[in-house]
């Protein structure tokens, strides 16, 4: 089936050590996104890619990176993993590069920082 | 930019009854409802959406409905069974890349 596919599952980094998150996706979707889910709180978007052309969030922390090298994979990249970065972080994808499409998610990667 | 509040952030109810979460929106401009599920463990998945030009919406046992002079729309669950137990987010959106979600709310149905 086609899907947006996230590894690892769970992850664990120590504080400062560089960390990355993979995405993959089998949809085609020319945008990706790197979504951060703090438990019982809304996921909150770091960057996305519509194509090739990247866009950040104006609050997404500095140690935080992306990386798509082409339109299948995009790669979450934590330059110093902080406590406060342990949590879930999503991938998805759209379609089109709008916001009134549906977001397909993978599963997610657990991160845990220690 | 919008802003969506999200209530009650924890609902318990008995199987078969119906549960009823409450959105508000803040930007009149926003056209684009869309409903996510999301079970333990995994990312969350698109159960319904709804676009400003209708003011309700079913699919089976779930409905939306939007108020747009109010601005706040609801997710309606009949009947539920215990596969309805997760976190449901709502979210809105204009015609820009952004979705802004809910806080998200907790159902658990009890047998």
């Amino acid at each position: 089936d086609a899907m947006v596919i996230q590894n690892p599952r769970y992850q664990v980094t120590q504080f400062g050590k560089p960390v990355t998150l993979s995405c993959s996706q089998t949809l085609n979707h020319n945008v990706m996104y790197w979504y951060q889910q703090k438990s019982s709180q809304a996921p909150k978007l770091l960057f996305h890619y519509y194509d090739k052309d990247f866009n950040n969030e104006a609050d997404t922390p500095d140690n935080f990176q992306s990386r798509r090298p082409n339109t299948s994979f995009c790669f979450l990249d934590i330059r110093s993993p902080g406590l406060g970065d342990a949590a879930m972080y999503l991938c998805a994808t759209s379609r089109v590069n709008s916001a009134n499409e549906k977001l397909f998610f993978g599963s997610g990667t657990q991160l845990s920082v220690l | 930019g919008e802003n969506v509040e999200q209530h009650p952030s924890t609902l318990s109810v008995q199987e078969g009854d119906s549960a009823v979460i409450k959105c508000t929106y803040s930007d009149s401009a926003s056209n684009y409802f869309p409903w996510y599920k999301q079970e333990l463990g995994k990312g969350p998945q698109l159960i319904i959406d709804i676009r400003s030009n209708v003011g309700e919406k079913k699919d089976q046992r779930i409905a939306v409905t939007l108020n747009k002079t109010a601005k706040h729309f609801s997710l309606h669950i009949t009947e539920t069974q215990p596969e309805d137990s997760a976190v449901y987010f709502c979210a809105a959106s204009s015609n820009d890349y952004k979705l802004s979600f809910g806080a998200g709310t907790t159902v658990t149905v009890r047998a």
